[in-house]
């Protein structure tokens, strides 16, 4: 069952224009929500996050979108740098408990110069 | 700060040996590591969580005899895979939550290729 989901495998995106992510959840429970981008061969790297009680979270050029309701969240990236070319992963997590991570599939971000 | 590291980065056995993965965390301490393992094009799957000074907690489906897991220090946790097979061939990532730290906010290590022959 994959309570995180990233349907679109790959994104390919021109620099300078906005990126858009998303992720849906089936979970009612999440009640925390990360982005992590990660590059081949590496771990993954935390970019930000959004607490349930809010519906948008920006961070520079990263803002992360949440509507609850419809169980969806999305990364915006804007302007597109080809250094953002890269896997993300969405996670949700819930409190209480062990706070594990779930991730999703990973859509992999092309920018193209 | 908050740097994970993960020893070796990568590792090629033969199948029915043993190996460990160790993972530290360099500049915090961590109550708390998990350990993933990612196949090629797919998420990383959660296989347990490590708490210092316990037992560790495993997911559904992941082998805690073939999976043994170590968390002896606030910044040192362990994976050896027992008796490896073809099949264990992964990549394996630990992450730390530092303890007290940010809701949730886990960092991770650069990962082990684990190649079983």
């Amino acid at each position: 069952d994959q309570q995180v989901k990233q349907n679109s495998p790959s994104l390919s995106v021109q620099e300078g224009r906005i990126s858009i992510l998303n992720c849906d959840y089936t979970n009612s429970m999440f009640d925390y929500f990360l982005w992590y981008k990660k590059y081949p061969a590496e771990g993954p790297t935390f970019l930000i996050s959004i607490s349930s009680i809010k519906d948008k979270n920006e961070d520079g050029r990263f803002t992360v979108f949440l509507n609850k309701s419809a169980k969806h969240l999305s990364l915006h990236i804007v302007p597109s740098q080809p250094g953002d070319s890269a896997v993300y992963f969405c996670a949700a997590s819930r409190w209480g408990g062990a706070q594990k991570l779930v991730f999703g599939q990973g859509t992999r971000l092309t920018i193209n110069p | 700060g908050a740097v994970v590291s993960q020893h070796p980065s990568w590792v090629i056995c033969k199948s029915g040996t043993s190996v460990k993965i160790e993972c530290r965390s360099l500049d915090f301490q961590a109550t708390t590591m998990f350990w993933y393992r990612q196949f090629p094009k797919q998420s990383l799957m959660l296989m347990a969580t490590s708490n210092e000074g316990s037992k560790a907690t495993y997911e559904q489906g992941v082998e805690k005899d073939k999976f043994l897991i170590n968390h002896a220090s606030l910044t040192l946790s362990t994976l050896t895979v027992t008796s490896a097979h073809p099949e264990d061939s992964s990549f394996y990532i630990c992450s730390a939550r530092v303890s007290g730290g940010t809701y949730n906010e886990q960092f991770f290590g650069p990962g082990t290729r684990l190649t079983v022959l």
